[in-house]
């Protein structure tokens, strides 16, 4: 069975780190690229990021450019995003999805982790 | 804003059947699949409809896919009060990104 185990989210003060990991199973992990997609609570899904299944092809959304991290460890079947700068509106559900295929384009998502939820508050 | 536009909620009787449009641009829906999620209350968007017209294995053929230029849509047949739920359609778009639209609030009166 397919399975994405996020963790690492929690609360943190604006400007502040954060490192959310996704841990794979049940698949082979470096045939597939991956992605990050959040969800402010009570809003829609948002595109945070995504990363190649060698990690040659990175995107992210232009709300997080230049502040967030993308990065991936085949050998230990994880998915990393370093979130440096961190600001009020980053608060969300943050998900975990498998990618279509090995390069960075993705037409659709599955499956989907169960999301650890980040605050960003003072 | 979401990239793509969906309507915040639709709704019908039980048994009856309920469209959900998705409306996009060349630079997504016009040149790219479209895949349409579910997200039940409290849990993880799940997958669909993938490839504008593809259904997941397990998912019923209740649920159907289609997609004509730079929109799409998404009808489910047969309606349950088990698919009260969130439906989110979703793509890719020319500037290397993934896009959702805003998602659609379906109520089974």
């Amino acid at each position: 069975e397919v399975q994405l185990v996020e963790s690492g989210g929690g609360l943190v003060q604006p400007g502040r780190s954060l490192r959310l990991s996704c841990a794979a199973s049940g698949f082979t992990f470096d045939d597939y690229a991956m992605h990050w997609v959040r969800q402010a609570p009570g809003k829609g899904l948002e595109w945070v990021s995504g990363i190649s299944w060698n990690s040659g092809s990175i995107g992210y959304a232009d709300s997080v450019k230049g502040r967030f991290t993308i990065s991936r460890d085949n050998a230990k079947n994880s998915l990393y995003l370093q979130m440096n700068s961190l600001r009020a509106e980053d608060t969300a559900l943050y998900y975990c999805a498998k990618g279509k295929i090995r390069w960075l384009q993705s037409n659709w998502f599955d499956p989907w982790g169960q999301g650890t939820l980040v605050t960003v508050s003072s | 804003q979401s990239v793509l536009t969906q309507p915040p909620s639709v709704s019908a009787a039980p048994g009856q059947k309920v469209t959900i449009s998705c409306s996009g641009s060349s630079s997504n829906i016009g040149n790219n699949y479209v895949s349409w999620y579910q997200q039940l209350p409290g849990t993880a968007p799940k997958l669909l409809i993938y490839d504008n017209n593809k259904r997941p294995s397990g998912i019923p053929d209740r649920f159907s896919g289609s997609k004509s230029g730079t929109s799409a849509t998404l009808g489910i047949t047969g309606l349950q009060t088990g698919d009260e739920a969130d439906y989110y359609c979703g793509t890719w778009d020319s500037s290397l990104r993934g896009v959702f639209g805003g998602g659609t609030k379906l109520t089974v009166l």
